[in-house]
């Protein structure tokens, strides 16, 4: 069974401070990483994925994010965090085999980021 | 764009009340999908849908009913609302082809159960 990992229930950084948030899978097959985030009475909305090639992928809003298969990990990053940038964020996986990929995506219980002035 | 719309936004039921949360998508999307979030859980996947008149239980079925007669609407029926019931529902859906492809979520409805 697939599975991911956030182990962070917060995390808090100053604007203008780097910004990292930890995402660990597990899956039996090749890993389809995305990214979500999520504003308060919203609904998720994509930020970034990986499916293959470069291990560092670029997304919306100034985010990225590094897959290293060696450790199952896929840590969202940003440069320099904004106050705007307090939310929500979940990682999800899905298997890339055949039809064990389906519709499941699996969510991590997410990490709420707070950016302080 | 429209993209993934959900209604009603907030809803209260009584335990033991049915209801019907709607979602219909115009992004011609086969796959469509229902999630329900609780704090802490992530988003859990009840049922999906990978095509008019195709549906399947997701992790946490029990409780919910789905059809899906056209490729646009894939309405969620609570039969009997119970309080554990209580959660944000989301709708999603994304395109054909391969599984790596973006899944998009709609604005997400408010259930309380009382």
């Amino acid at each position: 069974a697939q599975s991911v990992a956030q182990p962070e229930d917060q995390v808090n950084v100053a604007e203008g401070n780097p910004l990292t948030v930890k995402c660990t899978y597990s899956v039996s097959g090749n890993p389809y990483l995305f990214w979500y985030v999520q504003y308060p009475n919203r609904g998720l909305q994509f930020l970034l994925k990986y499916i293959t090639g470069d291990n560092l992928v670029k997304g919306s809003y100034g985010f990225e994010a590094e897959f290293n298969k060696s450790q199952t990990s896929f840590h969202l990053k940003k440069p320099s965090a904004l106050v705007s940038d307090s939310a929500l964020y979940f990682c999800a996986v899905r298997d890339s085999r055949g039809k064990a990929a389906g519709n499941k995506l699996t969510f991590g219980g997410g990490t709420r980021v707070l950016v302080k002035p | 764009n429209a993209g993934v719309t959900q209604t009603p936004k907030f809803q209260v039921l009584k335990t033991g009340q049915s209801m019907t949360l709607q979602c219909a998508q115009d992004m011609n999307h086969e796959y469509m999908s229902w999630y329900r979030q609780d704090p802490g859980m992530g988003l859990r996947l009840i049922h999906y849908s990978v095509g008019a008149g195709i549906t399947d239980q997701g992790e946490v079925p029990n409780g919910y009913n789905v059809s899906r007669s056209t490729t646009e609407d894939f309405p969620l029926r609570l039969l009997s609302a119970a309080p554990s019931q209580t959660s944000v529902y989301f709708c999603a859906s994304r395109p054909t082809g391969g599984a790596g492809n973006t899944i998009y979520f709609g604005e997400g409805s408010w259930l309380t159960v009382v």
